[in-house]
């Protein structure tokens, strides 16, 4: 079964302009969420999807959005992005088969450089 | 404020010999806890998970030991291996933030000497 893939593998933008991730989660897997990892601050939890509704979300500003198709593929936005938004983007998905424990399983992310 | 620390950067362990990575959480409301290892440009590959119902959970050489009083837990492996070189990251999720809300420690560096 192939694991979650996320394109692209790298990204440089220039402040100001908007970006777009793009997920597929494992096959069956119905819950996408998305991480950011900088060296300052680690793994944050940005937002999660489940049946094309976002049903949680981090501490993020609005600026960072996403959403979610039927086929459970999930993208993610940034606009008007500043230096600081420079990070490693994760995608991870779980079964969400309706239990309090999930298992998430990550793709290889997104390094996006903001100049 | 980091609900999920690791207070040790890095670590290193002779091959063959016992690697322990140990985890510290301040949230008491976490109910099930993960370790993931990270290799460079790659994303975290899930390791093991031990649920707040159990106080260890073993998968061949991993073994995952919780102390809910001490709100501490450990991620053993016996033995190490050069593979087993990589970061390693505890997690820790709860059915009251979401249970695909992982908080993350900062991971600790993992060095296994041939």
């Amino acid at each position: 079964k192939a694991g979650v893939t996320q394109t692209p593998r790298y990204l440089i933008k220039t402040r100001g302009q908007q970006v777009t991730l793009s997920c597929s989660p494992i096959s069956g897997h119905r819950s996408v969420s998305w991480y950011q990892q900088t060296p300052g601050q680690g793994l944050q939890f940005l937002f999660e999807y489940f049946s094309e509704t976002q049903r949680n979300k981090g501490n993020f500003p609005g600026r960072f959005s996403g959403r979610q198709f039927s086929n459970s593929r999930s993208e993610m936005n940034v606009s008007t992005l500043e230096l600081g938004d420079s990070a490693l983007y994760l995608c991870a998905s779980s079964l969400a088969v309706g239990t309090a424990q999930e298992t998430q399983y990550f793709g290889p992310g997104t390094r996006l450089l903001v100049l | 404020d980091q609900q999920v620390k690791q207070n040790s950067p890095s670590l290193s362990v002779q091959e063959g010999r016992i690697s322990i990575l140990n985890c510290d959480y301040t949230n008491s409301m976490f109910d099930y806890f993960l370790w993931y290892k990270k290799y460079p440009a790659e994303g975290p590959t899930f390791l093991i998970s031990i649920s707040s119902i159990k106080d260890k959970n073993e998968d061949g050489r991993f073994t995952v030991f919780l102390n809910k009083s001490a709100k501490h837990l450990s991620l053993h492996i016996v033995p190490s291996q050069p593979g087993d070189s990589a970061v390693y990251f505890c997690a820790a999720s709860s059915a009251q933030t979401g249970a695909n809300n992982l908080f993350f420690g900062t991971g600790t560096r993992l060095t296994v000497i041939p």
